[in-house]
């Protein structure tokens, strides 16, 4: 069974940093792109960064760009999120979810994690 | 980038209705990357229908997509009391400021 465990949220002030973590089993994360997707607290949906599987291509959107790094490790099928220079706009649930496998592309986000609360707040 | 405008924001509708939801593209959705999801009070979305017609596995029969282009089409034929909740279409462009783009969202409630 695919399970995605999203971590690594909490309360963080005006300005400050926080990674977020997601943990992969039950599929071959390596042969997966992956993404955080984001939703602030009874809004809608937004993209927020993607990563090729083996980390060659990332993508980020315009809202987060330079202030957000996406990685991975393969080795520990876990995904991360680093988040700096944060802001109240920033405060949402962060989920990663799977993307196009090596073997077939969709352009769809078929598995996701459960959410991480972060909220930016003094 | 492409920004997809979803309608009725709204949609209230009894069991046993037909529900039609829609999905504008400002531009054309390069090969019909365009997905729809069912979110939950408490839950992550999870896909109904890729590549705008394409049901997801385990997705039921009364669920359809339809469109091409710019105009994508979301239609339950007979509602069923879980199938109230929000959906999203989301669709995906190559080249462009973001990637990935998620529509605002339809909130199919008991009429």
């Amino acid at each position: 069974e695919v399970q995605l465990v999203d971590s690594g949220g909490g309360l963080v002030q005006p300005g400050g940093s926080l990674r977020v973590s997601c943990a992969a089993s039950g599929f071959r994360f390596g042969d997966y792109a992956m993404h955080w997707v984001r939703q602030a607290p009874g809004k809608g949906l937004e993209w927020v960064s993607g990563i090729s599987s083996n980390s060659g291509d990332r993508q980020y959107a315009d809202s987060v760009k330079g202030r957000f790094t996406i990685s991975r490790d393969n080795a520990k099928n876990s995904l991360y999120l680093q988040m700096n220079s944060l802001g109240a706009e920033d405060t949402a649930f962060y989920y990663c979810a799977t993307g196009c496998s090596i073997s077939s592309c969709d352009r769809k986000f078929d598995y996701w994690g459960q959410g991480s609360l972060v909220t930016v707040s003094s | 980038e492409i920004v997809l405008t979803q309608s009725p924001g709204t949609l209230s509708l009894s069991p046993g209705e037909r529900a039609t939801l829609s999905c504008r593209a400002s531009q054309s959705v390069t090969s019909n990357y365009l997905t729809w999801y069912q979110q939950k009070p408490g839950q992550a979305p999870r896909v109904l229908i890729y590549r705008a017609s394409i049901r997801a596995t385990g997705i039921p029969d009364r669920f359809s997509g339809s469109g091409s282009g710019t105009d994508f089409t979301l239609t339950i034929s007979r509602l069923e009391p879980e199938d109230f909740a929000v959906y999203y279409c989301q669709q995906f462009q190559r080249y462009g400021v973001s990637p990935y783009t998620f529509g605002q969202g339809t909130k199919l409630e008991i009429k």
